[in-house]
């Protein structure tokens, strides 16, 4: 089944212990992207990735790296969480032909962080 | 800079009634693509429509409906006949040059559905 699956998909830690939200893809795609969702915010993008390799800030990358090492694969680490990282998270991928990214967006089921 | 405005946050209708929702953006390019995503109570992202900005064809899937109008940078969205399941957050998306083709996002409007 075509599917972006996300790891954990709910977590509760404490400020200032490095956590890693994992995001994997089955679809070949090579376009990857994580945002967050706060109420009456809609959705923001944190990071995103073109292609392996190859990854660019968002609109809201403070407090936040990603990598992406494989294709399959794009990883939201926080390496010192503070309390107004609690938020909704998703990871998405697209395919992208040539040209900009201008597909539709498969979304993962989200990850809720809460950061105490 | 591109913009995406939902002024609708909550609308409540009673089942069976339609209903439209409202998407105004901004943005300098020529080409650009809109999109429709809904989040159901469970929380995922349900992705409903892409339009390009060179078709202004209106769209309609079942009881879904789409109202492109460039000349007022609107892309409407209208539910016909209303039902329970449609309830939901409904967001409205841009991606173009300007934003360097990733999507910018409405703040989303929630849609409760009444029996």
């Amino acid at each position: 089944e075509a599917q972006v699956t996300q790891n954990p998909r709910y977590l509760i830690t404490v400020t200032g212990k490095k956590l890693t939200v994992t995001c994997s893809q089955n679809m070949n795609h090579e376009y990857m992207s994580w945002y967050r969702q706060d109420p009456g915010l809609g959705l923001r993008q944190i990071y995103y990735s073109m292609n392996v390799e190859v990854t660019d800030k968002g609109d809201v990358p403070e407090g936040y790296k990603v990598s992406r090492k494989e294709k399959r694969n794009f990883p939201l680490i926080l390496e010192s969480p503070s309390p107004n990282q609690t938020s909704l998270y998703f990871c998405a991928s697209s395919l992208q032909g040539p040209g900009p990214p201008r597909n539709e967006q498969f979304f993962g089921p989200g990850t809720r962080l809460t950061v105490l | 800079a591109q913009k995406v405005t939902q002024a609708q946050t909550e609308i409540s209708v009673v089942e069976k009634e339609d209903v439209t929702l409202d998407c105004v953006y901004e943005t300098r390019d020529t080409t650009y693509y809109l999109f429709w995503y809904k989040q159901p109570p469970s929380g995922e992202l349900v992705f409903l429509i892409r339009r390009n900005s060179f078709d202004e064809q209106n769209e309609i899937s079942g009881r879904y409906s789409w109202n492109f109008q460039k000349s007022t940078s609107s892309f409407n969205f209208t539910i016909t006949a209303s039902q329970v399941v449609d309830s939901a957050v409904y967001f409205c998306a841009l991606s173009g040059l300007d934003s360097n083709y990733q999507l910018i996002w409405g703040a989303g409007t929630k849609l409760i559905i009444k029996p």
